[in-house]
């Protein structure tokens, strides 16, 4: 059973658009990070959310962490090709910090 | 820096074979974890280590032993291999997370793509 569910599942987009990922789940998380995975490598870490309604900005990405901590988004502007990747969310459920829970991952390929 | 090191990247076995994958990691992290990445199924965890001689079971534990008898070592073990573990694995180390201080950050190896033929 897969907690986390990302959309959409494959994002082709040409530089200079903007694009809105989502992370969606049915349970409650104390916390959600957003990793950014390139080919033949392990995932990195994007942002760190733990407040319900938060809001983080990184440089052009824009982090939000739904108000019932069920869902968080990744907004992109301006894309380049710089931000292709794989993007996955994550989420520690409440009482279990010790093990993540990883979505099924947004791949992005952005071209010029 | 090495931060977390998998050994092998790469690796083929025969249904039936047993292999281990190593992996270290030098940020005296308490807590580690293996991972396995399928497509279309973003990372799914198989076991973790909450610190020395103590290991759990993850979300696809079948298959695979654990054993954490250092703070730097989390080996993963393939008993009798089958087609169905073919997939890239990743162990990740993170402090002990505190509530309201620190969440459970990972930091990733590079990973061992492995194949069973």
């Amino acid at each position: 059973t897969q907690l986390l569910e990302q959309s959409p599942q494959f994002l082709s987009i040409q530089e200079g658009e903007n694009l809105t990922v989502y992370c969606n789940s049915s349970s409650v998380f104390s916390s959600l990070q957003w990793y950014r995975q390139e080919p033949g490598e392990g995932p990195v870490l994007l942002v760190t959310v733990v407040t319900g309604g938060e809001v983080k900005k990184l440089k052009r990405l824009t982090f939000q962490f739904g108000d019932a901590r069920k869902d968080s988004s990744l907004h992109i502007t301006a894309a380049q090709p710089g931000d292709t990747g794989l993007y996955l969310c994550a989420g520690a459920v409440s009482g279990t910090a010790s093990k993540l829970t990883f979505g099924t991952g947004t791949r992005l390929q952005v071209t010029l | 820096n090495a931060g977390v090191t998998q050994t092998p990247k790469f690796q083929v076995l025969k249904t039936g074979q047993s292999m281990t994958l190593q992996c270290a990691q030098d940020m005296n992290h308490e807590y580690m974890s293996w991972y396995r990445q399928d497509p279309g199924m973003g990372l799914r965890l198989i076991h973790y280590s909450v610190g020395a001689g103590i290991t759990d079971q993850g979300e696809v534990p079948n298959g695979y032993n654990v054993s954490r008898s250092t703070t730097e070592d989390f080996p993963l073990r393939l008993l009798s291999a089958a087609p169905s573990q073919t997939s890239v694995y990743f162990c990740a180390s993170s402090l002990r997370p505190v509530s309201g201080i620190r969440t459970n950050i990972q930091y990733f190896g590079a990973g061992t793509r492995l194949s069973v033929l």
